[in-house]
C-alpha cells in the first residue's frame, strides 16, 4: 500500500525568497503523485500531477515539482513566493494498476510568508 | 457547470444519531471520493468509487457507509455518530481510467457531533 510523509508541519519564507517542500513517498512501483494547494476556509486545488515521462513537472501559480525515484521523493518548488502563495499544501500519492484509485494524502504543510 | 457540491455546509448530531452528507458531481466523472480532515493529520481517505456500482473502502472505513447507485451522487452515511467523527468532509471526484488525473473537491461540510 502507498504512503507519504511531509515532513515539515510549518513553513516560514520571506515574500521573494525561494521555497522547497518536501514530500517523501512509499510504494513499490512508479506512483502518480499531486501535489495540491489549500488556500485559507477554501477547498483544495489541483497545483502539479506526476504520472510518467518528464521527472520535472510545472504546475500553476509558478510550482514546478521533482520526481526522484532514488530518494522516493516529489519536492514542490517555487523559485519566488508571494503573499498570496501563504496556504497549506499537501502532496498526494495514488498507486499504479488497481491501486491506482486509492490517493493518499500526507499531512499537510502549512506555508506561511514573512513580509 | 457547479462542479462539485455538498450539503450541508455545516451540521450539529448528537452521539448516537445518523444522517448521511450528500456529494454530487455534474463533470461526468467516474471516480469519486471522501476524505476527512483533522488537524495535523491531512485528508485522510474514507471510501472511493470508480464508477456506479462499485466502491471500496479507503484508508479510515469504519463507522461510514456509502453507495454508488448513479454517476453523479456519492452519499456518505454515518450510522450511529461519534465524537470521534467530528471533522471537516470533502468529496471529490475525477477522470480517469485507472485512477483520477485530477480530484476536483466540493467546499466541505462540517460536523460536529456532541
Amino acid at each position: 500500500a502507498q504512503s507519504v510523509t511531509q515532513p515539515d508541519i510549518h513553513i516560514t519564507v520571506s515574500e521573494g525568497a525561494s521555497l522547497e517542500l518536501r514530500c517523501n513517498y512509499s510504494y513499490g512501483a512508479t506512483p502518480y503523485l499531486f501535489w495540491y494547494v489549500q488556500s485559507p476556509g477554501q477547498g483544495l486545488q489541483l497545483l502539479l500531477k506526476y504520472f510518467s515521462g518528464d521527472t520535472l513537472v510545472q504546475g500553476i501559480k509558478g510550482f514546478e515539482a521533482e520526481f526522484k525515484r532514488s530518494q522516493s521523493s516529489f519536492n514542490l518548488r517555487k523559485p519566488s513566493v508571494h503573499w498570496s502563495d501563504a496556504a497549506e499544501y499537501f502532496c498526494a500519492v495514488g498507486g499504479s494498476g488497481s491501486s491506482a484509485s486509492k490517493i493518499i494524502f500526507g499531512s499537510g504543510t502549512r506555508l506561511s510568508i514573512r513580509p | 457547470n457547479a462542479g462539485v457540491t455538498q450539503t450541508p455546509k455545516f451540521q450539529v448530531l448528537k452521539t448516537g444519531q445518523s444522517m448521511t452528507l450528500q456529494c454530487a458531481q455534474d463533470m461526468n466523472h467516474e471516480y469519486m471520493s471522501w476524505y476527512r480532515q483533522d488537524p495535523g493529520m491531512g485528508l485522510r481517505l474514507i471510501h472511493y468509487s470508480v464508477g456506479a456500482g462499485i466502491t471500496d473502502q479507503g484508508e479510515v472505513p469504519n463507522g461510514y457507509n456509502v453507495s454508488r447507485s448513479t454517476t453523479e451522487d456519492f452519499p456518505l452515511r454515518l450510522l450511529s455518530a461519534a465524537p470521534s467523527q467530528t471533522s471537516v468532509y470533502f468529496c471529490a471526484s475525477g477522470r480517469g481510467d485507472r485512477g483520477p488525473y485530477e480530484q476536483y473537491f466540493g467546499p466541505g461540510t462540517r460536523l460536529t457531533v456532541t
